[in-house]
C-alpha cells in the first residue's frame, strides 16, 4: 500500500520568509496529493491539491510541485505570515483511501 | 447538515469499556473516512468506506476495531475493551466523489477519546 513520508517535521521561519515542506510517496499508482492545514485544536482543511498529469500548481502564496520520477511533491508558501503557523499534512491517493504524511509543525515568527 | 458531524466531541471511559462514536458525513458524500489522530501526531488512516463498495479495513490496529456504514449516510466506530493506546482524536471525514480520494476531503471536529 500507499506510503507517504513527509520532512522536515518542524520549520521555524520570519514572517516574510519563503517555507518549503517535501513529501515522498511510495505507490507508483497514487495520482492525487493534496495539502492540508490543521490550525491548533481544529480540523484539517484542504489548501491546495495537485493531479499527477500537472507538475505545478500556484494559489497565491501557495504553491505545490510534483516530480512523478522521483515520486516527491513539495509545498511553497512564500511571503510567509504568522497566521500561516499551523501543522500541514501532505497527502497521496489513488483510487481509493488517500493516505497522510506526519506533518510538519510551521512557526512563523513576526 | 452543513458539514461533518461527530459525536461524541469528547469521551472519556475505564480500561475495559467499550464506545461507539458516530459520523453524519455531508449529504450526498458517498466517500467516508476515519482517521486517528495521537496527541501531537498525524493523521493515521482506520477504514474508507465508498459507496456500495466492501470497506478498505486495513488500517484498523486490531480486531478490537470495527465500523459501519447504512449506504451513505452515518457511520460509526466501534472500540471493543478499550486500551489506554487508544486514547486519540478519532476524524471523521467525508468527500463528494466516489471511485477514489479524488475530492476535497470534509473533515468533522473529532471525537475526543480519554481511557483512563
Amino acid at each position: 500500500g500507499e506510503n507517504v513520508e513527509q520532512h522536515p517535521s518542524t520549520l521555524s521561519v520570519q514572517e516574510g520568509d519563503s517555507a518549503v515542506i517535501k513529501c515522498t510517496y511510495s505507490d507508483s499508482a497514487s495520482n492525487y496529493f493534496p495539502w492540508y492545514k490543521q490550525e491548533l485544536g481544529k480540523r484539517p482543511q484542504l489548501i491546495i491539491d495537485i493531479r499527477s498529469n500537472v507538475g505545478e500548481k500556484k494559489d497565491q502564496r501557495i504553491a505545490v510541485t510534483l516530480n512523478k520520477t522521483a515520486k516527491h511533491f513539495s509545498l511553497h508558501i512564500t511571503e510567509t505570515q504568522p497566521e500561516d503557523s499551523a501543522v500541514y499534512f501532505c497527502a497521496g491517493g489513488g483510487t481509493d483511501k488517500l493516505i497522510f504524511g506526519t506533518g510538519t509543525r510551521l512557526q512563523v515568527f513576526p | 447538515g452543513a458539514g461533518v458531524s461527530q459525536s461524541p466531541s469528547n469521551k472519556v471511559t475505564e480500561k475495559g469499556k467499550d464506545v461507539e462514536l458516530r459520523c453524519d458525513p455531508i449529504s450526498g458524500h458517498t466517500a467516508l473516512y476515519w482517521y486517528r489522530q495521537r496527541l501531537g501526531q498525524g493523521l493515521e488512516f482506520l477504514i474508507y468506506f465508498q459507496g456500495n463498495s466492501a470497506p478498505d479495513k486495513s488500517g484498523l490496529p486490531s480486531d478490537r476495531f470495527s465500523a459501519e456504514r447504512t449506504g451513505e449516510s452515518v457511520s460509526t466506530l466501534t472500540i471493543q475493551r478499550t486500551q489506554q493506546e487508544d486514547s486519540a482524536v478519532y476524524l471523521c471525514a467525508s468527500s463528494r466523489l466516489a471511485g477514489g480520494p479524488s475530492g476535497e476531503l470534509f473533515f468533522g471536529e473529532g471525537s475526543r477519546l480519554t481511557v483512563l
